[in-house]
């Protein structure tokens, strides 16, 4: 198993550009999570999804979309970047029940001229 | 709301054991976790503690709950150099699988 996978690993834009960031699970869960790490903020939720064709927002959403159109992706389009949007993204995808604990990708980080 | 706390930083010497130390504020969390970062790499859960538990013991690491001070800890034994990364102290509330994170203490482990 691959587990969860991210591509691309980085990638430099400039402003005003779209991009997407596309992320893999091969564990079968139903739930998925794009956040973004940011210096001395941790971790926030940009957006979740609970199942095949459902997305939701999270804590900071604005200038993001999502798409899951297939279980295993989750997909995060940038359509105009800005400066504020450089940051590691990282999906992560997890299962109900039990502990609920997340699995990790292993990070993108975007640069936004 | 739901905030969780954490020190920004800790450095200990090889062989000796690290605290590190977590509070929250959400007093219906029910799971608590703590996830491992390694330079460059993605989150990777470490261990979690149920929070009807107090006390969770898996090999070098101790998970301590203390429910009235909202404060979670995790003790590492016999720190090694490998260890050395940044902790996230999560905490699990909401009904859509929401975990919120704290931003992470750095662990540095002097040989």
């Amino acid at each position: 198993n691959a587990g969860v996978t991210q591509t691309p690993k980085f990638r430099v834009l400039k402003t005003g550009q779209s991009m997407t960031l596309l992320c893999a699970q091969d564990m079968n869960h139903e739930y998925m999570y794009w956040y973004r790490q940011d210096p001395g903020m941790g971790l926030r939720l940009i957006h979740y999804s609970v199942g095949e064709g459902t997305t939701a927002k999270g804590e900071v959403p604005d200038g993001y979309n999502v798409s899951r159109l297939k279980k295993q992706n989750f997909l995060l389009g940038l359509e105009s970047a800005a400066p504020s949007q450089t940051s590691v993204y990282f999906c992560a995808s997890g299962q109900a029940g039990g502990a609920d604990t997340q699995y990790f990708g292993p990070g993108t980080r975007l640069t936004v001229l | 709301g739901e905030d969780v706390e954490q020190s920004l930083f800790l450095s200990v010497r090889e062989g000796d054991s690290s605290v590190i130390n977590c509070t929250y504020t959400d007093s219906s969390s029910t799971y608590l976790y703590w996830y491992k970062q390694e330079p460059g790499a993605g989150l990777q859960l470490l261990t979690y503690i149920f929070s009807n538990m107090d006390m969770k013991q898996d090999q070098r690491l101790t998970v301590l709950l203390n429910k009235k001070d909202k404060h979670l800890s995790l003790r590492i034994a016999d720190t090694q150099t490998g260890d050395s990364a940044i902790y996230f102290c999560a905490e699990m509330t909401g009904g859509y699988q929401k975990v919120t994170f704290g931003i992470g203490t750095k662990l540095q482990v002097i040989p």
